[in-house]
């Protein structure tokens, strides 16, 4: 069964506190992607990456950066949280070539 | 910006009911796709139409898609409460591989 695991289902960080939210997959797919998810707003793309170190930004990128080190890992790095950053965070991932996309169960993130 | 748009917002029905959710997009499309959220959760794939198919089935999903008039449905026929949750549709265009995103049907199934 394949899978995408976020590494925190509920985080509640402080205002100015450095996050980093982390998604596995293991299904070998080479994009991976993170959303924000808001009511109203639907899902937003904040950056995806095609490849092993390899990074785009999305729609919304600013206060917002990633690290994909390894193939199976992405992670999203706020780097001093604010309340305007309080949202799911979706990760997901796709094979090369595909739009299907896998999604990970969310970090529903609050930042007080 | 986004491209997809669902209608209605917001859908309840009994059990046993047809659900029927339409979605619009602006621009010519590669292809379509269907996705399911359960509250609180990740989305998850129900079915892609591409953009020279102009129906598609799976159990009891019906996807449509009319490329003149830029819009497709969904249909879920003999609703059960499980199926309570979000859809949203996800279009893809260009040489793009990305989807974007519309904001959603909130479906609400009553036993």
């Amino acid at each position: 069964d394949v899978k995408v695991t976020q590494s925190s289902r509920y985080l509640v960080k402080r205002t100015g506190e450095k996050v980093f939210l982390e998604c596995v997959q293991d299904m070998d797919h080479e994009n991976m992607f993170w959303y924000r998810q808001d009511p109203g707003l639907g899902l937003r793309l904040i950056y995806f990456s095609y490849d092993v170190k390899m990074k785009e930004k999305g729609d919304i990128p600013e206060g917002y950066s990633v690290s994909r080190e390894k193939k199976e890992r992405f992670s999203l790095i706020l780097e001093s949280a604010s309340t305007n950053q309080t949202s799911m965070y979706l990760c997901a991932s796709t094979d090369r070539g595909s739009s299907e996309q896998y999604f990970g169960p969310g970090t529903r993130l609050t930042v007080t | 910006s986004q491209q997809g748009e669902e209608d209605p917002q917001a859908l309840s029905i009994q059990e046993g009911e047809n659900a029927t959710m339409n979605c619009s997009y602006k621009t010519s499309i590669n292809n379509l796709q269907w996705y399911r959220q359960n509250s609180g959760r990740g989305l998850v794939h129900l079915i892609l139409i591409r953009s020279n198919e102009r129906e598609k089935h799976s159990g009891r999903l019906r996807v449509t898609l009319d490329t003149s008039k830029k819009s497709s449905s969904l249909l879920i026929t003999a609703s059960r409460a499980a199926d309570t949750a979000s859809y949203f549709c996800a279009s893809t265009s260009g040489g793009s591989y990305i989807p974007t995103f519309g904001r959603g049907t909130s479906l609400i199934v009553h036993p």
